[in-house]
């Protein structure tokens, strides 16, 4: 089945910097790969999301990359502010096999004021 | 609209004893999710139901059952709980077999003594 790794697990970043996280998945055929944030005791929640066909989506200080030959994507968060301080979970999904999104194990990210 | 309901919220359980887990969904969701979370573990598929009348197991189905009750319900037992299973469980729906948003419940804290 499909195994993802995320990196760092925990990253703490000044306010106004950028921060970044990265996963890789091991499932060649996984075509889907979604972003969500979970604040503390809090379900997660979809930030962004790309697809297999695309390298690259932005959407205002969230974007995400993926290298499919390379098998990996990548969250970037730019102008990071208090309120980006929260858990982020990658995740990858195929249409073969278990149809169903498997997860990183998440990276804590606290923004310091 | 609800989204996705989950009950109970907390639940303290003893060694041996059984218990479900209920999930209902209000957006005419054809696919459910049980994961469940623990810390740096990330969230781990239980098992899921891609439509109405098929589950399936997920990365970590030992110790649980499911029931795909109807389109709008999906519920989890734990036959003879353990001190293992001691976790956060979410129940999730999404439109597109996984593809998709997952929306998520508001998660049930479950202590096994």
């Amino acid at each position: 089945g499909e195994n993802v790794e995320q990196h760092p697990s925990t990253l703490s970043v000044q306010e106004g910097d950028s921060a970044v996280i990265k996963c890789t998945y091991s499932d060649s055929a996984s075509n889907y790969f979604p972003w969500y944030k979970q604040e503390l005791g809090k379900r997660p929640q979809l930030i962004i999301d790309i697809r297999s066909n695309v390298g690259e989506k932005k959407d205002q200080r969230i974007a995400v990359t993926l290298n499919k030959t390379a098998k990996h994507f990548s969250l970037h968060i730019t102008e990071t502010q208090p309120e980006d301080s929260a858990v982020y979970f990658c995740a990858a999904k195929g249409d073969t096999g278990r149809r169903a999104l498997t997860f990183g194990s998440g990276t804590r990210l606290q923004v310091q004021p | 609209n609800a989204g996705v309901t989950q009950n109970p919220k907390f639940q303290v359980l003893k060694t041996g004893q059984s218990m479900t887990l209920q999930c209902a969904q209000d957006m005419n969701h054809n696919s459910m999710y049980w994961y469940r979370q623990d810390p740096g573990m990330g969230l781990r598929l239980i098992y899921y139901s891609a439509s109405e009348g098929t589950t399936d197991k997920g990365e970590v189905p030992n110790g649980y059952n499911v029931s795909r009750l109807n389109k709008r319900e999906f519920s989890l037992r734990l036959e003879s709980a353990a001190p293992s299973q001691t976790s956060v469980y979410f129940c999730a729906s999404s439109t597109d077999r996984g593809a998709g948003e997952l929306f998520f419940g508001e998660g049930s804290r479950l202590t096994v003594l």
